[in-house]
Order: structure tokens, then C-alpha cells, then sequence
């Protein structure tokens, strides 16, 4: 079963609006960390935020928030005030607390198209 | 604090040849992770070490394989290439393997076998 499903392959948004992009996860450790990466077409992984399963309150960094809701196991990533340069594939991916299991699960990805 | 760094950028091979990757990472963090993207699998984990020791390993056959030195620094190789063993590979460095430790990647080393 998919830990991770990200269930949007791609998305056009135009700039300076705000954009929602969905992820859900499949977990029965109660400890776990979500993290949403972008990789830009150079191929590099850059991380945005990062929100563990006891955190009270929702994870900000900048222009990115995280929407998490965790009795749906959703952790949907919102950007606000879309800009050219966030035109990439964004990843959610989970790390598990079980020792041996402790490895990043990434989703299949977003393509992002910010237009103009 | 510089990041961590993945040598080389591109790589070109023949089936057959064996290969090996180089990632530094970011100082003062001890544990090392390898993972392969490629677009029919996605982001698929190699292998995660800590502190010189392998503490997990991913779906790959026996011809991956990787070490960690002393410094970190971490190596991994990949012997008598396929030609589906084509992807970029991506270092990611952190400071614990623990969860609520986030990973840095590096750039990545794309390697194409022909």
C-alpha cells in the first residue's frame, strides 16, 4: 500500500494566487515526521517545512504552510502568493519512528506551473 | 555552512562497468542517506548510514552497495551496470536518524548507462 499519495500529477497556477497541494499518508507508528521538498528542474531536493505528528499547531515557513489534519492523515502544502520560481515538482515524503523503518517515503510528486 | 556535495555532477557508463558515487556531507552530520529517481519508480531509498554502519537498506539488488567513512563522507557503488540503472541518484545528509531531524540533499548525480 502507498504511504504517501499525492494524487495530483500536475497543476497550473496563476501567478500571485494561493495554491493547495494534497497529500495523504499511511502510518500506524504514532511518531512521524512529514516534510515537503521542491525540486526544481536542476534536480537538486529543497526543503520547505517540516511538521511531526505532535506538533499542536500547523507548521509555517515564509510563504509556505502546511495544512495538517491528522485523524484524516492529510498534510496538504499551501503556498501563498504563487511567484514564477515556484514552477517545480514538490514532493511530501514521511519518516516513521520504527527502528529500521526510519528512511524518507516520498509521494509520486506535483508538477507546479506558476503562469504569468 | 557549505551543503552537501555530491561528486561527480554527470556520469556516463557502459553496461557492464561498475560505478562510484561520492557524497560529503553537511559538517557535523553523522548520518548519510542514498536514494534513485527515476521517472517510471520515483524517489526509491538505497540505503542510510550512521556513524560508519548501514542502518537500513531499501529494495535494491546486491550489486548497490555503499560505506561511510570516518569523516561521514560516503561512497556508493554500483557494479556491472544495467542499462535501467540509469537515474539520478541523491545524497541527503542529517543530523540524527531520528524522526524530527530533517534531511539536506545534495544535487544529485546523474548517471546514464549506454
Amino acid at each position: 500500500a502507498q504511504k504517501i499519495t499525492q494524487t495530483q500529477p500536475g497543476m497550473f497556477v496563476q501567478e500571485k494566487e494561493a495554491v493547495t497541494l494534497d497529500c495523504t499518508y499511511d502510518t500506524s507508528d504514532p511518531s512521524y515526521g512529514l516534510f515537503w521538498y521542491k525540486q526544481p528542474s536542476s534536480g537538486e531536493m529543497i526543503f520547505l517545512i517540516y511538521q511531526g505528528s505532535y506538533d499542536q499547531q500547523n507548521a509555517t515557513e515564509g510563504r509556505y504552510s502546511l495544512n495538517f489534519q491528522k485523524a484524516r492523515k492529510s498534510a496538504n502544502l499551501v503556498i501563498s502568493a504563487s511567484q514564477l520560481g515556484d514552477s517545480a515538482m514538490y514532493f511530501c515524503a514521511m519518516r516513521e519512528a520504527n527502528f529500521g523503518n526510519e528512511k524518507l517515503t516520498f509521494g509520486t510528486g506535483t508538477r507546479l506551473t506558476i503562469i504569468p | 555552512k557549505a551543503g552537501v556535495t555530491q561528486t561527480p555532477r554527470y556520469l556516463i557508463k557502459t553496461r557492464g562497468q561498475q560505478v562510484t558515487l561520492s557524497c560529503s556531507p553537511i559538517s557535523g552530520h553523522r548520518s548519510v542517506s542514498w536514494y534513485q529517481q527515476t521517472p517510471g519508480q520515483g524517489l526509491q531509498f538505497l540505503f542510510e548510514y550512521f556513524s560508519e554502519t548501514q542502518r537500513n537498506k531499501g529494495n535494491f539488488p546486491g550489486r548497490f552497495s555503499g560505506r561511510q567513512f570516518s569523516n561521514s563522507r560516503s561512497e556508493m557503488n554500483v557494479s556491472t551496470l544495467e542499462l535501467g540503472d540509469s537515474a539520478l541518484y541523491l545524497c541527503a545528509s542529517s543530523l540524527a536518524a531520528r524522526v524530527g531531524y530533517g534531511y539536506t540533499f545534495g544535487s544529485g548525480t546523474r548517471l546514464t548507462v549506454v
